[in-house]
This record gives structure tokens, C-alpha cells and sequence, in this order.
């Protein structure tokens, strides 16, 4: 079974470009996840999709930031425009739905990350 | 004061060695924790769940003290595939069980 993928694996862009990032999920996962990694930071939640909707995006860091799900398989991060601290790294996390029972020791599978660099 | 709190280290140990981490989380209303494994460059991988009552894989101890709102993993006869950072995860949300929080990671180095 595939895992969660990422594309592209790196990206260097300049200030004030716009990036866009990709997620695929483990299939049949409704749950998916983005999080990021800042130099010599832990890594922080951006926010969470159940299918399509967003059911929490508490960590999106400003507007600058948009995560769409369409279709509720895979996820966009576009990041316009992209500032100097934004660079790090961003890693993308499925997991299975519980259904009706809350699984509070729930998996989430990461992806490899994507590297993203602004100058 | 973070949400999850670890000694960065980095923690140097021969083959063979027993070692410990410690993990701190700031909210008491934490339900869920987990150790997680992350190589260098790469991405992390779940290592184990940890309930409650303690629980063992292989050479691998996890224990969770409520009351002292710390996680500690143990790794025990320890290998030098064992290297890597261990990151600690909590959840921390009441509206959102599936919310993690990461701490910054414990690196671990195993010398022959």
C-alpha cells in the first residue's frame, strides 16, 4: 500500500512568489493533516481536513496561507506570497476516519516532506 | 512555557546501553501520546502509542505519569539502528483529539 506522498520533494523560490504545495493521503484516509517545521523549531500543526472541510485550522500562520481539499482525496498548500519565514519544511499527515467512535490514540502517517526555500 | 517540552540532547551511548527520555506537556486535559521516530532528512514514523498503564515493544518502554504530566521512553540493549531523534507527540485539544503537538526532539546516538 502506498503511503502519504508530497510533491515537489524541494522547492526554492524567491520572496513574493507564490508556491504551491501537493498531498496525496494513504487511500480511503478521510483525515489529512498539514504541519511545518521551521528552522530550529518542533514541528507545529497548520491545520486538519476531515474529506473536504476544514474542521480545524487554528495553526495557519496568516492569509498568506490557503489549503484547499477539493474532492476530499487529495490537498493544495499555496503560500502567496511567500515570505523569508516561510521556508522549512512542510510535511503532510493522513489518517483513517473513526467513525462514530472517537479513536484517541488515532495514527497519523506522515508524508517525506517538502524542503521549501525562500530567498 | 512549550506544549511539549524534551531534552534536545544529544544523548551518546555505546551498543548495548539502557537509555531514557523524559517528555513534559504543559495541559493536563491531554488524552492521547505517542513517541515518534524521525531519521535524519526524513519524515516521522509512529515508534508507539502510549496508554495509560505503561506499554512494552520489544526493547521499547513507554510510561505515562498523569499526575507529573511526563511520558518517558526507554530503550533498552540498544542498537545502532536506534539512532535517531524521538519526538514526542501529545494531543492537546479538547475540540480536536486529532491536533498534535510535537516537542523539538530528543537525538540519540548509538556507538559501536
Amino acid at each position: 500500500e502506498a503511503g502519504v506522498t508530497q510533491f515537489p520533494s524541494h522547492s526554492v523560490i524567491e520572496k513574493g512568489q507564490t508556491v504551491t504545495l501537493r498531498c496525496d493521503p494513504i487511500s480511503g484516509h478521510d483525515n489529512l493533516y498539514w504541519y511545518r517545521r521551521v528552522m530550529g523549531k518542533e514541528i507545529k500543526f497548520l491545520l486538519h481536513f476531515v474529506k473536504e472541510s476544514k474542521q480545524d485550522e487554528s495553526g495557519m500562520p496568516n492569509n498568506r496561507f490557503l489549503a484547499e481539499r477539493t474532492g476530499g482525496t487529495y490537498s493544495t498548500l499555496k503560500v502567496q506570497p511567500a515570505e523569508l519565514e516561510d521556508s522549512g519544511v512542510y510535511f503532510c499527515a493522513s489518517s483513517q476516519d473513526s467513525g462514530t467512535s472517537r479513536n484517541l490514540q488515532e495514527t497519523q502517517y506522515f508524508g517525506p516532506g517538502t524542503r521549501l526555500l525562500v530567498l | 512555557r512549550k506544549e511539549v517540552e524534551q531534552d534536545p540532547g544529544p544523548f551518546n551511548v555505546p551498543e548495548g546501553a539502557t537509555v531514557a527520555f523524559n517528555c513534559t506537556y504543559s495541559n493536563s486535559a491531554s488524552q492521547s501520546f505517542f513517541w515518534y521516530r524521525q531519521d535524519c532528512r526524513k519524515e516521522p514514523k509512529l515508534l508507539m502509542s502510549v496508554y495509560s498503564s505503561g506499554n512494552e515493544d520489544g526493547r521499547f518502554t513507554a510510561q505515562l505519569n498523569r499526575a507529573s504530566q511526563y511520558i518517558s521512553l526507554l530503550i533498552r540493549d540498544s542498537k545502532l539502528s536506534d539512532s535517531a531523534t524521538y519526538l514526542c507527540v501529545v494531543n492537546m485539544s479538547p475540540d480536536n483529539f486529532n491536533k498534535f503537538y510535537f516537542g523539538s526532539g530528543t537525538k540519540l546516538n548509538v556507538k559501536p
